[in-house]
């Protein structure tokens, strides 16, 4: 059982086109995350979610629109692509004192 | 802000060797420090969880550290094999415990 998942694993799109990505942890964590690992493989946030309202939105463009359904899910969609998107995007989730766990990654490229 | 470094970025040892990976951070406020281990590919995989008001945490051949009025932790890697080579990484958890600042990263190779 995953108990952190996100899909798709791999997304190759063209500039311009608008994409989504999928995260669900089976955990019962109040938080989940999306982070940017950059080429240079440096982690940064991107924004934290609590019980499903935005805590942190750490000055990304307003392209990138997460979403949080309930507890268990925060999607990442991202309009009008461009080519400095391309990164590997991590999904994570954590209870307050108790660690983060972290998705397999989505590695985006856009072309 | 909170800024976290790790030292060395990079490092090759033969098997068998004792390591240690630096990590320090500028705001001694944190709630928690954690370590984790990447492959290259792939996700990041949770090695030690050491609490603010804990001094270590051990796990098999791992041990890490946390002096938390200095900034600093560090990963103790005993007898180190060519599966411990990954990239370590180290990351604090701010006392309002909405997310993880992470450091660099150090690229462990351990050779045969």
């Amino acid at each position: 059982d995953t108990a952190v998942s996100q899909t798709p694993k791999y997304l190759v799109t063209q500039m311009g086109n608008d994409k989504s990505i999928k995260c669900e942890q089976n955990l019962g964590h109040d938080t989940m995350y999306w982070y940017k690992q950059d080429s240079k493989k440096f982690l940064k946030i991107m924004f934290s979610y609590n019980n499903k309202e935005l805590i942190i939105n750490e000055t990304v463009p307003n392209r990138f629109s997460p979403k949080s359904p309930d507890k268990a899910h925060l999607n990442l969609h991202i309009n009008s692509l461009e080519l400095g998107d391309s990164a590997v995007y991590f999904c994570a989730s954590s209870q307050w004192g108790r660690g983060a766990f972290f998705g397999q990654g989505t590695r985006l490229t856009v072309v | 802000k909170q800024e976290v470094t790790q030292i060395p970025a990079a490092l090759s040892v033969p098997e068998g060797e004792n390591l240690v990976l630096n990590c320090s951070f500028t705001d001694s406020a944190i709630y928690n420090l954690q370590w984790f281990r990447q492959d290259p590919g792939k996700g990041l995989t949770s090695l030690l969880l050491i609490q603010s008001s804990q001094r270590e945490q051990t796990s098999g051949r791992l041990n890490a550290s946390l002096d938390k009025s200095s900034g600093r932790s560090t990963l103790y890697i005993a007898a180190s094999q060519p599966g411990d080579s990954a990239t370590y990484l180290c990351a604090v958890e701010g006392n309002a415990g909405n997310m993880l600042t992470f450091g660099g990263g150090t690229r462990l190779m351990v050779k045969p």
